[in-house]
């Protein structure tokens, strides 16, 4: 079945430094894949989507580009904020079940 | 302003009740999910509906049921048969789960927490 893999958290940086999430992901077919966003005690914000191959979503500063060679969809993003402090998960839809499917959720940390 | 609404944000239960959680969009969205989070983890497949009047068990459907009478509604009943029900629910709906190419985004609620008592 389909499964998605992301880097164990938490992660910790200073503010302004530079953030990669890792995410790879293993589906049949061409999934659409995505990157949520939760802050403490909230529901899950869509940060940004690719749904073909090389394309590249982005939102907020955030990027991320769809690989299938590698299939991966790391979250990158040049200078972090205290506010970017929350849980990311990265997720996917297959080509059989619509439902999403998600890793386990990578919590960053940014500290002044 | 268009939405998912969640209620109640807090739920407590005592063992052997079973409970309703409500879910409400005004997306006019087709499909409609329940997912479950437990501490520290990715988030679970309980239920989902592509469209009225039908829905599938997910991953985890074991001590839940479902309803989808409206396109707009997706109510959860979390039953006594639900061994471990502490969780935090979240709803999400999509507008269309057959296709590709964005209109699979699925968007959510603010989720209800669940306490048994």
């Amino acid at each position: 079945g389909d499964s998605v893999t992301q880097m164990e958290g938490p992660v910790t940086l200073s503010e302004e430094a530079f953030l990669t999430i890792n995410c790879t992901y293993t589906a049949t077919g061409y999934p659409s894949l995505f990157w949520y966003v939760q802050y403490p005690g909230e529901g899950l914000q869509l940060l940004l989507k690719a749904t073909k191959a090389d394309d590249k979503g982005s939102n907020k500063g955030f990027e991320a580009t769809y690989r299938k060679e590698t299939t991966s969809f790391h979250l990158e993003k040049g200078s972090v904020q205290v506010s970017d402090s929350a849980v990311y998960f990265c997720a996917l839809t297959g080509t059989g079940r619509r439902a999403l499917t998600f890793g386990s959720g990578t919590r960053l940390q940014v500290q002044p | 302003d268009g939405g998912i609404t969640q209620s109640p944000k807090y739920l407590f239960r005592k063992e052997g009740q079973n409970v309703t959680l409500s879910c409400e969009q005004n997306l006019n969205h087709d499909a409609m999910y329940w997912y479950r989070q437990d501490p520290g983890q990715g988030l679970r497949l309980i239920y989902y509906s592509q469209i009225v009047n039908d829905f599938q068990k997910g991953d985890i459907a074991e001590g839940y049921s479902v309803s989808r009478e409206k396109k707009e509604s997706f109510p959860l009943t979390v039953t006594s048969a639900q061994k471990n029900p502490t969780a935090f629910y979240l709803c999400a709906s999509s507008i269309d789960p057959g296709t590709s190419g964005g209109r699979d985004t699925q968007y959510f609620g603010p989720g209800t927490r669940l306490t048994v008592l």
